[in-house]
């Protein structure tokens, strides 16, 4: 069956380290995104893709980067990781339909010291 | 600047009907989406509106109104598993998704 994954599940990093977060889908979706969620602010994109080479910055993208070499794989690299960002992050992909149903992988728990 | 408007949180009965509102202001408008999220889970897609008016799938049904900038959710013959966050989320431009700060639905027995 037809997935999206994240990995770490679960991350533990110091102040100004770099860090990335992969997603990896099966779906053969062309759009894919980020999100970050925290208590109060729902889901806030950060960045998003239509396609191979294509990036595109959302609400949140200030500290954060992606780059998408393949279909399948979107990863989120913070450069240099705040406590600020101390977050749940979710992944997202879409096909290019009108239904605009998002499908999200499971999440990163990701706690920055 | 873009915001969409629901309440934080809704209290009911079990069996009961609940409605959960969104008023949206986007620069761009193609679409309002409908998202539950139960507890440590991940949000999973309920329903999505492109033009006014009432779209119905079991037990939900989701309305828009453009011209108003409204939406809502409607639940029916609530049930325990309902109890969840429920996001609404509009579609701004291209396939790029805005989400509220979303709903915690409390559903008693």
């Amino acid at each position: 069956d037809a997935e999206i994954t994240q990995s770490p599940r679960h991350k533990i990093t110091e102040t100004g380290r770099q860090v990335t977060l992969a997603c990896h889908q099966t779906w053969n979706h062309n759009n894919m995104f980020w999100y970050r969620q925290d208590l109060g602010h729902g889901l806030r994109l950060i960045h998003y893709s239509y396609g191979v080479h294509d990036t595109n910055k959302g609400e949140v993208s200030d500290g954060y980067s992606v780059s998408r070499s393949n279909t399948e794989d979107l990863p989120l690299t913070l450069e240099s990781a705040a406590s600020s960002q101390t977050s749940v992050y979710f992944c997202a992909s879409s096909e290019s339909s009108s239904s605009n149903e998002q499908f999200f992988g499971p999440g990163t728990r990701l706690t920055v010291l | 600047g873009q915001s969409l408007e629901q309440p934080s949180e809704v209290t009911a009965v079990e069996g009961a009907i609940v409605q959960i509102n969104c008023t949206y202001q986007t620069s761009g408008f193609y679409g309002l989406s409908w998202y539950q999220q139960h507890d440590g889970g991940a949000p999973t897609f309920l329903s999505y509106n492109a033009l006014d008016g009432l779209e119905e799938t079991g037990r939900f049904s989701s309305f828009l109104s453009r011209s108003d900038s409204y939406g809502y959710l409607l639940l029916q013959e609530l049930q325990m598993k309902d109890s969840a966050s429920y996001f609404c989320a509009v579609r701004a431009g291209g396939f790029k998704t805005i989400f509220g700060a979303g709903t915690r639905l409390f559903v008693k027995a």
